[in-house]
């Protein structure tokens, strides 16, 4: 397979459940990232890793939980999460986490995530 | 952050050039341009950037104002396979990606 994957794909789960999301990268690269997308509102990062240590977290509450056993896997772990998380969970692959001003990412296809 | 401005929503013939703007009039002299689309159901692509000339690659050109206040994505020829949400984005010098709403481009067959 090639690319950046996502598992699962759609994920309903309660306000007391503990689910994860996968994310794999193909590419070789060395950072990856969490964006959080929101109906009628633009991708918000929430999380850089840069060779498996985090670079970035922006201002995430602590219920999203984030881990990146090595360069090509990507975890989100969920737990007690609001109805307001219902979103489309992305991530994302660079080859590096510096932002170089010519960097392309690579995009998953995303975990569509429902909160009851 | 450098802002960019699009059209919240155009429409375009099949098989007809599509020419997508946006304004960036405070773009500094290092930032990048960078377009990414998003179609339905998938995460955001990236399509082509360029910096001061012109860029041409297999899915679009971009066509960049001289005084870099503007530019242009351009698709050759539209297929409803084009229907996404196109974003531009300027990237600054060890600056993170940040996406605005984009413009939503509907294809008509």
């Amino acid at each position: 397979e090639t690319g950046v994957t996502q598992t699962p794909r759609h994920l309903v789960m309660g306000m007391t459940n503990k689910k994860s999301l996968k994310c794999e990268q193909h590419l070789g690269h060395n950072a990856m990232y969490w964006y959080k997308q929101s109906a009628k509102k633009p991708l918000e990062l929430m999380f850089v890793y840069s060779l498996e240590e985090r670079v970035e977290n922006n201002s995430v509450p602590s219920r999203f939980s984030p881990e990146c056993p090595n360069s090509s896997h990507l975890f989100l772990h969920l737990h007690t999460l609001q109805p307001e998380d219902s979103a489309l969970y992305l991530c994302a692959s660079s080859q590096s986490a510096s932002g170089r001003h010519q960097e392309t990412q690579y995009f998953g296809p995303g975990t569509r995530l429902l909160v009851l | 952050d450098a802002k960019t401005t699009q059209p919240n929503s155009m429409e375009s013939n099949e098989e007809e050039p599509v020419h997508l703007p946006c304004n960036h009039s405070t773009i500094s002299g290092t930032d990048y341009i960078h377009w990414y689309r998003q179609l339905p159901s998938q995460g955001p692509e990236y399509v082509i950037h360029g910096l001061t000339s012109n860029v041409n690659n297999r899915m679009a050109s971009l066509a960049i104002a001289e005084d870099r206040k503007s530019s242009t994505l351009i698709l050759h020829r539209a297929t409803l396979r084009d229907a996404a949400v196109y974003y531009c984005i300027l990237r600054a010098y060890y600056d993170k990606i940040i996406f605005g709403k984009g413009t939503r481009l509907h294809i008509l067959p």
